[in-house]
């Protein structure tokens, strides 16, 4: 498969389980936030997204919630899935092209 | 079905030549970007444009360019002069560039200079 998944931490989770997937962000001036899911070989896909003036989103069997006073942001899954492998990061955005990923976690589902 | 598609999926190439990645959109966005992505890092923009005849440098722009002659298409070149070409090259596109806007990512092309 592509090399994309290596070096990355890894979080191992039984199938059923919830997963929780951390990211800390920088800039304190981002007012948008994205979750990507990226299979092995493939683009990212969009998961799901959070603006600053909320701290929770929820979309089906995926929550994300934000904690600006510390910058953190996370995604948690819930009764992961063997299709739920993948790498999974965030993005942070603040405003017209500043636009910052990070390097993300890879999320491996013990069946 | 609506979408971001790049070509080739794999590409291989020796050192020295030129290579021109494709990435065509029907999305009707006007913002296209190119990403390059390596083993352990995040994204690294490369090159945007927001829209046609229009392109910007990103943060590792050197060796590569870009044209966009048309509203959904955005070739990214990767010339000689790049280093260390080989790596998996990414595009996206979003509806503008201005506010915050979700990107939408193409399949990704691999590409090995040896």
């Amino acid at each position: 498969g592509e090399s994309v998944g290596l070096h990355l931490p890894t979080l191992s989770v039984q199938e059923g389980d919830n997963s929780i997937i951390n990211c800390a962000y920088s800039n304190s001036a981002s007012d948008y936030f994205i979750w990507y899911k990226q299979e092995s070989g493939k683009g990212p896909q969009f998961i799901i997204d959070i603006r600053s003036n909320m701290d929770k989103r929820q979309g089906q069997r995926v929550t994300v919630l934000l904690n600006k006073t510390v910058k953190h942001l996370s995604l948690q899954i819930a009764a992961t899935q063997p299709g739920d492998s993948a790498v999974y990061f965030c993005a942070e955005n603040g405003g017209y092209q500043k636009v910052t990923f990070g390097t993300g976690t890879k999320l491996q589902v013990i069946p | 079905d609506g979408g971001i598609t790049q070509s080739p999926k794999y590409l291989f190439r020796k050192e020295g030549q030129n290579v021109t990645l494709s990435c065509e959109q029907n999305l009707n966005h006007d913002a296209m970007y190119w990403y390059r992505q390596d083993p352990g890092q995040g994204l690294r923009l490369i090159y945007y444009s927001q829209i046609v005849n229009d392109f910007q440098k990103g943060d590792i722009a050197e060796g590569y360019s870009v044209s966009r002659e048309k509203k959904e298409s955005f070739p990214l070149t990767v010339t000689s002069a790049q280093k260390n070409p080989t790596a998996f090259y990414l595009c996206a596109s979003s509806i503008s560039l201005a506010g915050v806007y979700e990107q939408y990512f193409g399949p990704g092309t691999r590409l090995t200079v040896t």
